[in-house]
């Protein structure tokens, strides 16, 4: 079965850091783009970051730009997100999406994760 | 940068037909987009990739009910026979080098 399954959130204070993990399974991981996405509560999808199948091309949506870094372990399967300098406003569910094959720009995510829950809270 | 252009709500009745529009930006109108479907309580889930020309191709499991189709700038989801299942927050997704982007996304109630 292919699988994204996110895991690492929790209530982190303001300034603070978290790592976010995304373990895949069912697929050929290293071939693949890979995503961050983000919803706040009551809100909708917001892109937060992509990194192609060899770690070469990052992106970064501006409003996590310098905080943030993705990451991949193509041996583990397993895509990261390290974020610091927290703010309340990066509260959210964070998923996990598959984004293209040996592709650089871009495609329909066409698997997600299940989500974390990150809030950043005093 | 292209942005995309959602309706934010939307109702049908029961066993119905419903058809969500998602706008691209000026100067933006052949790019392909995604749309994916959240349930309540639920992480999104990918309904299907669609092109300018209408083509569009199904995610896994997607059932005929659901279709795409396009209009100049405009990309559509057609849902048939609504179901109370489909009662749900639907987005569109397009992309770029170095860029993904979402549309604001349609809640869709099931009357």
């Amino acid at each position: 079965e292919v699988q994204l399954v996110e895991s690492g959130g929790g209530l982190v204070k303001p300034g603070g850091s978290l790592r976010l993990s995304c373990a895949a399974s069912g697929f050929t991981f290293s071939t693949y783009s890979m995503n961050w996405v983000r919803q706040a509560p009551g809100k909708g999808l917001e892109w937060v970051s992509s990194i192609n199948s060899g770690s070469t091309y990052i992106y970064y949506a501006d409003s996590v730009k310098g905080r943030f870094t993705i990451s991949r372990d193509n041996a583990k399967n397993s895509l990261y997100l390290q974020m610091n300098s927290l703010r309340a406003d990066d509260t959210a569910v964070y998923y996990c999406a598959r984004d293209c094959v040996y592709c650089n720009e871009g495609d329909a995510f066409d698997i997600w994760g299940q989500g974390t829950m990150v809030t950043v809270s005093s | 940068q292209v942005v995309l252009t959602q309706s934010p709500s939307a109702s049908a009745s029961l066993g119905a037909s419903v058809k969500l529009t998602c706008t691209l930006s000026s100067g933006h109108s052949t790019y392909a987009i995604a749309w994916h479907q959240q349930q309540p309580g639920k992480g999104p889930r990918y309904l299907m990739k669609l092109n300018s020309a209408g083509s569009h191709s199904k995610g896994d499991g997607i059932p005929d009910r659901f279709s795409g189709s396009s209009s100049g700038p405009e990309r559509y989801l057609t849902i048939s026979s609504l179901q109370s299942e489909d009662e749900a927050d639907y987005y569109c997704q397009t992309w770029g080098t170095g860029i993904r982007v979402f549309g604001g996304g349609t809640k869709l109630t099931v009357l």
